[in-house]
């Protein structure tokens, strides 16, 4: 079984800084899929940004990237210019390739989550 | 186009008692999946649907079970409530069942167990 592990429980940073949330992860699995979502206190998951396994190059999305070490099962996001809008939980996610021909579920594994807080 | 919507917003139920959640996929949509978020933790898959087949189930007891209607809409049902299913039901929608396709997640329904 897929493990997801997030040991920060708390960060706080300040407006424009950047932080980094930390995620590793237990696999067998070769090909997979990563994710970070955003769950602010309206409770609304939302996808901040994903990685496949096979791409070598780290995933960014605007002022979001992370840094994918396979060998080291490591899957941390990088925040830049942080502002006030990113304050929420942070969680990551882990995802065995599947689909209708595999006849498994698509599900998600999530860590325990990151509680950011951006002040001025 | 509206996002993925779940009703109701919050439940208060005792214990014993049976509650149904509802959710209505976005359209166009035709896989569903359940997820359990108790407090202070990540969400827990419980069930996914595709094309109303059950795809996958999480390790929950037999108490839990849901289905999906023709409309893809789904619904999760929990029998002999215990206070330990207080939590955040989240239910998520994608186009088609498969890692390539994202999950988009409602809102979520707030259980309370008494």
């Amino acid at each position: 079984a897929q493990t997801v592990t997030q040991s920060q429980p708390e960060m706080s940073v300040q407006e424009a800084e950047t932080v980094t949330l930390s995620c590793t992860y237990d696999t067998s699995e070769n090909n997979y899929y990563l994710f970070w979502y955003k769950q602010p206190p309206s409770r609304q998951m939302i996808l901040v940004i994903r990685q496949e396994a096979y791409k070598q190059q780290n995933a960014t999305e605007n002022r979001f990237s992370v840094n994918f070490q396979k060998a080291a099962k490591s899957f941390s996001l990088k925040i830049s210019d942080s502002q006030l809008g990113d304050t929420a939980m942070y969680f990551c996610a882990f995802m065995k390739p599947a689909g209708p021909l595999t006849g498994t579920a698509s599900k998600l594994t999530f860590g325990t989550g990151t509680r950011l807080q951006v002040t001025l | 186009d509206a996002g993925v919507t779940q009703s109701p917003t919050h439940l208060i139920k005792t214990r014993g008692q049976h509650v149904t959640l509802r959710c209505s996929p976005i359209s166009g949509h035709k896989s569903v999946s359940w997820y359990q978020q108790v407090l202070g933790q990540g969400p827990q898959f419980i069930f996914q649907y595709y094309e109303k087949e059950e795809r996958g189930r999480g390790n929950f007891p037999d108490r839990f079970s849901a289905r999906q209607f023709p409309n893809y809409s789904s619904e999760l049902n929990v029998n002999a409530l215990l206070l330990g299913d207080s939590a955040l039901y989240l239910c998520a929608s994608s186009l088609v069942q498969g890692a390539r396709y994202e999950q988009y997640f409602g809102p979520g329904t707030r259980l309370t167990v008494t």
